[in-house]
C-alpha cells in the first residue's frame, strides 16, 4: 500500500455521536495535517504536526482533537459536532516542514455528514 | 486579503484544446512556493506541479506548464491537448518561507467537452 490512506470514506453521526477518522501515510514523511474542505470555500488547515508534534492549531473547535501517535499515523477524534461540520476532511503529509517545494500529498478524504 | 484568488469558478473546453486556468496570489515573503492540485469527483488532491518564486524557468510536467509572471504576482496552469480525463477542480496553492500551512484558492471547475 503507498501513499495517504484515510478510512472510512464517509461518515454520518449525529450531533451527539463520538468518531474518530483515521489517517495512514506509507511515504516516510515527517509531516501531518488536517484539512476541512467546505464547499465553495478555500480549503481550511485545522491542524499540522510535524514529528509527532502539533504546530499549528487554526482555532479549531475543541469538538475536533488531533491526535498522533508516530509519524506515520493521525487522527481526528469528533464528538458533539454541529451540522455545520458537514464537509469533507482531507488529511496530508510533506516531507517536513522546512523543505519550500515539497508538496502536499492528500489522502482520499472522508465525507463527514452530520445530523 | 485572500493569499490565493482564482476568478474562474467554471471552464469549458474542447478536448485537444489547450486551457488556462488563472491563479494570483499575494505575499510579502522573497521566497514562496506556487503549487497545482487537481481533484476529480473522488476527492483525493493530486499534485500537479511546482513553482518555486526564483526559478528562472516556468515548470513544466508533461502537459502541464506554469506560466509564472512573479512582477504580476501570477501563476496561471496550462493543460495542452485536454482530455476528458482532464474534467476535475483545479485549486492553485501557495506556501511562504516563514509558515508552516499552505494557502489554497477557492478552485476552478474545468470540464473538457468531446
Amino acid at each position: 500500500e503507498t501513499g495517504v490512506t484515510q478510512t472510512p470514506r464517509h461518515l454520518v453521526m449525529g450531533m451527539t455521536n463520538k468518531k474518530s477518522l483515521k489517517c495512514e501515510q506509507h511515504l516516510g514523511h515527517n509531516a501531518m495535517y488536517w484539512y476541512k474542505q467546505s464547499a465553495k470555500k478555500p480549503l481550511e488547515l485545522m491542524f499540522v504536526y510535524s514529528l509527532e508534534e502539533r504546530v499549528e492549531n487554526n482555532s479549531v473547535p475543541s469538538r475536533f482533537s488531533p491526535e498522533c501517535p508516530n509519524s506515520s499515523h493521525l487522527f481526528l477524534h469528533l464528538h458533539t459536532l454541529q451540522p455545520e461540520d458537514s464537509a469533507l476532511y482531507l488529511c496530508a503529509s510533506s516531507q517536513d516542514l522546512m523543505t519550500q517545494n515539497s508538496p502536499l500529498h492528500f489522502g482520499n478524504g472522508t465525507r463527514l455528514t452530520v445530523t | 486579503a485572500q493569499k490565493i484568488t482564482q476568478t474562474q469558478p467554471g471552464m469549458f473546453v474542447q478536448e485537444k484544446e489547450a486551457v488556462t486556468l488563472d491563479c494570483t496570489y499575494d505575499t510579502s515573503d522573497p521566497s514562496y512556493g506556487l503549487f497545482w492540485y487537481k481533484q476529480p469527483s473522488s476527492g483525493e488532491m493530486i499534485f500537479l506541479i511546482y513553482q518555486g518564486s526564483y526559478d528562472q524557468q516556468n515548470a513544466t510536467e508533461g502537459r502541464y506548464s506554469l506560466n509564472f509572471q512573479k512582477a504580476r504576482k501570477s501563476a496561471n496552469l496550462v493543460i495542452s491537448a485536454s482530455q476528458l480525463g482532464d474534467s476535475a477542480m483545479y485549486f492553485c496553492a501557495m506556501r511562504e518561507d516563514t509558515g508552516n500551512q499552505f494557502y489554497f484558492g477557492t478552485g476552478t471547475s474545468l470540464t473538457v467537452i468531446p
